[in-house]
């Protein structure tokens, strides 16, 4: 099966500093690479997403690589703000049977943007 | 509705004893996935289901937990004699059909069912 590795898995950062998590996976047949945020007590919440034909994605301050031959994809926030503060979980997944298949999640990093 | 619902928010049970938790997926998605998240954080995938099918059940611990999606009802997913272990957040997540092209679809989460057993 699809295992996912995330480092590092806390990451502490200045505000206004840009912070860089990554990601492998090891199931070419991956395809859909989602980064959630959660913080504490709370929901996942999907911030971006990268299908694989697809090498780079950018939304405001926050920007997902993929690299399909490495089988590595990284999330890069820049302009860190407190706000930013949460842990972060990449995840993998792909088309099985026809349908979405589940996602198999990193170990979660924990960002902590000090003022 | 356009958030995942889930219900109750916290679920405490005694070891031995039974737990169900429901689930309302947004309107019009198609698929349900349950999730349990432990104390360390990580996710491990139970059950998923297209409409009221079962998709993928590699992850049930088929002993003691089952799921349901039934038409016109919160999917749910029962603990039968929980243990110690079992303490855990349970998410739900749905998502719509594939795209035209045949790619994944986001899965949105809801708020998660805290269940603690003593």
């Amino acid at each position: 099966g699809e295992n996912v590795e995330q480092h590092p898995s806390t990451l502490s950062v200045q505000e206004g500093d840009s912070a860089v998590i990554k990601c492998t996976y090891s199931d070419s047949a991956s395809n859909y690479f989602p980064w959630y945020k959660q913080e504490l007590g709370k929901r996942p919440q999907l911030i971006i997403d990268i299908r694989s034909n697809v090498g780079e994605k950018k939304d405001q301050r926050i920007a997902v690589t993929l690299n399909k031959t490495a089988k590595h994809f990284s999330l890069h926030i820049t302009e860190t703000q407190p706000e930013d503060s949460a842990v972060y979980f990449c995840a993998a997944s792909k088309v099985w049977g026809g349908s979405n298949y589940k996602l198999t999640f990193g170990k979660g990093t924990l960002l902590t943007v000090n003022p | 509705g356009e958030e995942v619902a889930q219900t109750p928010k916290h679920l405490v049970r005694g070891e031995g004893q039974k737990a169900k938790l429901y689930c309302a997926p947004i309107k019009g998605h198609s698929y349900v996935f349950w999730y349990q998240q432990v104390l360390k954080n990580e996710f491990k995938f139970l059950i998923s289901f297209q409409n009221e099918n079962v998709f993928d059940e590699t992850g049930m611990p088929k002993e003691r937990f089952s799921a349901k999606c039934l038409p016109n009802s919160p999917c749910s997913l029962e603990i039968q004699a929980t243990k110690l272990e079992d303490s855990a957040v349970y998410f739900c997540a749905s998502s719509q059909l594939l795209l035209r092209d045949k790619s994944n679809q986001p899965q949105h989460f809801g708020d998660g069912t805290r269940l603690s057993i003593l």
